[in-house]
């Protein structure tokens, strides 16, 4: 079966803090996309991978394709940073790839002041 | 631009009624995506629109019927609404499903409550 899990579910950090959630999944994928959720329901992409490393401002995402595991990585967290962070995964199907995702179940970041 | 639109942004149905949710985006990608967001579960795809005059079920389809309107609107519609239906639902958006064009762009969603 085609799963994501993500650690932690939940987070809290003190502003300043450096802070990591991680993705896994089960088989190969096309691509590897991270999602925010602020309170109120809005879903943005910050990130769409498939290899290596991005970078947006303090956010970097990092994917490693043969350990079928990415990290988010927040810098100098800030309470404005606190929001649902989700990790979505669109897998490979007999060699061709759609654009169906399937999703982490989120992980709850709250970061203090 | 708008991005993608939906409407309505909350409704509460008794059981057994029929309402359309709809979705509209204005970046002129092809295609379109319905999602159900449940405590615990994550994002669940519901049907998708690859193209226009184009759709396929995803993961959780029952319960559901869609219409790719045009290329910039995709509309879900519930039939027969049932409890287990309580959920938020997200429309999104992307250029293409695959390859680097994919990456999707979602609407603010739904709240929907069946009673």
């Amino acid at each position: 079966k085609n799963e994501v899990e993500q650690s932690p579910q939940n987070l809290t950090a003190q502003e300043g803090e450096f802070i990591t959630i991680n993705c896994s999944y089960s088989v190969g994928i096309s691509a590897l996309h991270w999602l925010q959720q602020h309170p109120g329901g809005g879903i943005v992409s910050l990130f769409m991978l498939s290899s290596g490393k991005k970078k947006h401002g303090r956010l970097i995402a990092t994917i490693n394709i043969q350990e079928k595991h990415s990290s988010l990585h927040i810098t100098a967290s800030h309470p404005r940073d606190s929001a649902v962070y989700i990790c979505a995964v669109r897998f490979e199907t007999g060699g061709t790839s759609y654009g169906k995702l399937t999703f982490g179940q989120g992980t709850i970041l709250t970061v203090h002041p | 631009n708008a991005g993608v639109t939906q409407t309505p942004k909350f409704q509460v149905l008794k059981t057994g009624q029929s309402m359309t949710l709809q979705c509209a985006q204005d970046m002129n990608h092809n295609s379109m995506y319905w999602y159900r967001q449940d405590p615990g579960m994550g994002l669940r795809l519901i049907y998708y629109s690859a193209s226009e005059g184009t759709t396929d079920k995803g993961e959780v389809p029952n319960g559901y019927n869609v219409s790719r309107l045009n290329k910039r609107e995709f509309s879900l519609r519930l039939e027969s609404a049932a409890p287990s239906q309580t959920s938020v639902y997200f429309c999104a958006s992307s250029e293409a499903v695959s390859g680097r064009l994919c990456e999707q762009f979602f609407g603010p969603g739904t709240r929907l409550t069946v009673l």
